[in-house]
């Protein structure tokens, strides 16, 4: 059974650091893209960045919102992808996800955690 | 960036058929992918590539994309659909993962 169980949201103050946490099991981890995407209360999906997989060169790629401030990282070893958020505003609340990226070639389906909620206030 | 228009809100009643656009510049050009999501949940792939259907998926589900808008259609609409339905695609300039602002669809 694939599983995605993000970590490490909560509560933080505007300019403050959050790193979360993405255990995955149940497929090959290290032949995957990983995403995080975040939903904001009430509103839509937002993409934030992904991660390549070593094979591919491990490289990152953010979305506006988050570049220059947030940082992804893998390890392939522990099946565990890391989202590390600087200088975080109150805009950055929201429910963080981290998904696959499909890859029907290397068999690597469309996978979603539960999420974790970050909320920056004051 | 690449921006991808839905409408805000669909409604249909049970056993019809809902339609649900997602507008881009030349958006036929793209693979689309939709995502439900009900609320507290995780999105769920419902379509990849246009108009494939992840294993799990009812046939009822099914998309089309050509010109500058594609479209989620559900038949046989039922209860259990009611969900917020997205559109995504990957940004053939940027390759980032770009979503719609979701649709609520609200059966009647």
């Amino acid at each position: 059974e694939v599983q995605l169980v993000e970590s490490g949201g909560g509560l933080v103050k505007p300019g403050g650091s959050l790193r979360l946490s993405c255990a995955a099991s149940g497929f090959t981890f290290a032949n995957a893209w990983m995403s995080w995407v975040r939903q904001a209360p009430g509103k839509g999906l937002e993409w934030i960045g992904r991660i390549k997989s070593e094979t591919d060169g491990g490289t990152t790629d953010f979305a506006a919102p988050g570049k220059g401030r947030f940082t992804i990282s893998r390890d392939d070893s522990k099946n565990t992808l890391d989202l590390y958020m600087n200088s975080l505003k109150t805009e950055d609340t929201a429910v963080y996800f981290c998904s696959t990226e499909l890859d029907l070639e290397l068999g690597i389906g469309d996978y979603w955690g539960q999420g974790t909620l970050v909320t920056v206030s004051s | 960036s690449y921006v991808l228009t839905q409408p805000p809100s669909v409604s249909v009643a049970p056993g019809q058929t809902a339609r649900i656009s997602c507008g881009g510049n030349n958006i036929g050009d793209v693979n689309v992918n939709w995502y439900q999501q009900r609320p507290g949940q995780a999105p769920l792939l419902v379509i990849y590539y246009d108009n494939d259907r992840p294993s799990g998926i009812p046939e009822r589900f099914s998309g089309s994309n050509s010109g500058n808008t594609a479209t989620l259609t559900i038949s046989r609409v039922e209860a259990g659909d009611e969900a917020d339905y997205y559109c995504q695609v990957s940004d053939s300039n940027t390759d980032h993962r770009v979503f719609g602002g979701g649709t609520k669809l609200t059966v009647l």
